[in-house]
């Protein structure tokens, strides 16, 4: 079982519209969860990130976790054509070591069409 | 806003060679990182490093790897004898003291032929 799964899409929306992305994992020790967006070519950029489970926002994002179902989400309102790119999610147990190895997914490509 | 860079942003070389690619990380940062892509996989980690020593390495990150830190603002991977299979995107990291937000550089294309 792969530790982390994530659909690679491609998704297409419409401008204005709501998106839904989407995680798995298997790793019980996973505590902190990422979401990061990768332009063609270019180095993984941070949007977001949380510790456990919960919600965070940040303007027309929002990050879900839920430990229990091992599932995180992000949603974007009000999406945009510059949204346009591949979300990664991204993981990491506390590793003890005072460096911390992330997990990534293998991303969803996401196009916004205006 | 502080960015991590990355040279060259394109190298090819033939297999067998060596390589070096270089990584000037955030200033004040003191956790660095080397990942790597191949074209339509997932983002792997290969090495963390801190206090001039190696913290954590990937199955990866085998014996043709290195990681050196040679001054004060400069973190090179050494790759010894290239293989095809070292085809992919490399990417440096930087993070601060218990921030699990990396911030990445723009990564180095590697092509070996």
């Amino acid at each position: 079982q792969k530790e982390v799964e994530q659909d690679p899409g491609p998704l297409s929306v419409p401008e204005g519209a709501i998106v839904s992305l989407n995680c798995t994992y298997s790793n019980s020790a996973f505590q902190y969860f990422m979401w990061y967006r990768q332009y063609s070519r270019k180095g993984p950029e941070l949007l977001m990130y949380t510790y456990s489970s919960g919600n965070k926002e940040d303007g027309r994002f929002t990050a879900q976790v839920d430990k229990s179902s091992k599932y995180i989400s992000l949603f974007i309102r009000d999406s945009q054509p510059s949204d346009s790119a591949t979300y990664l999610c991204a993981m990491s147990a506390n590793s003890g070591a005072g460096s911390y190895q992330l997990t990534f997914g293998k991303g969803t490509k996401l196009s916004v069409i205006p | 806003e502080p960015e991590v860079t990355q040279t060259p942003s394109h190298q090819v070389t033939q297999m067998g060679q060596e390589v070096i690619l270089r990584c000037v990380p955030i200033s004040n940062h003191l956790y660095f990182y080397w990942y790597r892509q191949i074209l339509g996989q997932k983002v792997e980690f290969l090495v963390s490093f801190y206090n001039n020593e190696i913290s954590e390495k990937s199955e990866i990150f085998d014996d043709q790897f290195s990681v050196e830190r040679p001054d004060g603002s400069n973190f090179t991977l050494k790759i010894r004898s290239t293989k095809l299979e070292d085809s992919a995107m490399y990417f440096c990291a930087s993070s601060d003291p218990g921030d699990y937000g990396y911030t990445f550089g723009s990564g180095t294309r590697l092509t070996v032929v």
